[in-house]
C-alpha cells in the first residue's frame, strides 16, 4: 500500500518559470510533511516542511501548499533556476514515536532548462 | 565538518558474502536510520534506532541487521548478500522528541553479483 504518491516521475520547465510538483497521500493521520531534494550521488537534503494545521508555508522561492480535504500537497518553485534540477521527494514522518521515520514518495525529477 | 559519514562509497560484492556498511555521525543525534533507494521506488526504511542500545525494524528489514552500541555509530550488516540487495543505501540521523529533521549521508552504492 503506497501511502505517498508522486505521480509525475519527471517535470521539465524553462528557467524563470514556475515549477509545480505534486504529492498525494492516503494516510489521514499524517500531521507533518517534509520535502527533500536530492542531487545525483548525494544524500537527500531537507528543503521545506508544512504542518497539517497550516495550508501554506513559504521559504524564499519555495512554497508548499497543503489541501487536507484532498490529501494533496504541492511544491511551487518560482522562479525556477537550473540549480533546482534534482529529484524532489515528498516524505511525511510516520505517525507516532519520537523520531522521524519517513515515508518517501517515489520522487519527481525536475529539470530546469536554461 | 559535522554530519554523517558512510563507508564505503561503493562496493561490488559476491553473492553469499557478508558485508557491513558503516555509518558515523558527529551531531550527537539520538535517532539513526538506514534506507535503501531503488530505481522507481523512492527510499524505503530498513531499520532504525531511537537511541543507543535500541533498534527497530522498518519497512524492508529482511536480510539486514543493525546494532547501536553507541550514539555515533549505526552499522548495517548483510549476513549473506543476494542480488536483490543491489541498491543505494543511505544512513540518516535526527534528534529525538521532535528536534532537528533527518540529515542524510552521501550514500553507499552496493552491487551484489
Amino acid at each position: 500500500d503506497q501511502q505517498v504518491k508522486q505521480n509525475s516521475p519527471s517535470l521539465s520547465v524553462q528557467e524563470g518559470r514556475i515549477s509545480i510538483l505534486n504529492c498525494d497521500y492516503t494516510n489521514s493521520m499524517f500531521d507533518y510533511f517534509l520535502w527533500y531534494k536530492k542531487y545525483p550521488a548525494e544524500g537527500p537534503t531537507f528543503l521545506i516542511s508544512i504542518s497539517s494545521i497550516k495550508d501554506k508555508n513559504e521559504d524564499g522561492r519555495f512554497t508548499v501548499f497543503l489541501n487536507k480535504s484532498a490529501k494533496h500537497l504541492s511544491l511551487h518553485i518560482v522562479p525556477s533556476q537550473p540549480g533546482d534540477s534534482a529529484v524532489y521527494f515528498c516524505a511525511p514522518p510516520k505517525v507516532g514515536g519520537s523520531n522521524y521515520k519517513l515515508t518517501f514518495g517515489k520522487g519527481t525529477l525536475l529539470t530546469v532548462n536554461p | 565538518i559535522a554530519g554523517i559519514t558512510q563507508a564505503p562509497t561503493s562496493q561490488i560484492l559476491a553473492a553469499g558474502r557478508r558485508m557491513t556498511l558503516r555509518c558515523t555521525q558527529d551531531m550527537r543525534h539520538n535517532a539513526m536510520y538506514w534506507y535503501r533507494q531503488d530505481l522507481g521506488l523512492g527510499l524505503r526504511l530498513i531499520h532504525y534506532s531511537n537511541t543507543a542500545g535500541t533498534t527497530g525494524k522498518g519497512e524492508v528489514p529482511d536480510g539486514y541487521s543493525v546494532s547501536r552500541a553507541n550514539t555515533d555509530d549505526f552499522p548495517l550488516t548483510l549476513a549473506s548478500a543476494v542480488p536483490s540487495q543491489t541498491s543505494v543505501y543511505f544512513c540518516a540521523s535526527s534528534d529525538g522528541n521532535g528536534g532537528r529533521l533527518p540529515v542524510f549521508g552521501q550514500g553507499t552504492r552496493l552491487t551484489v553479483v
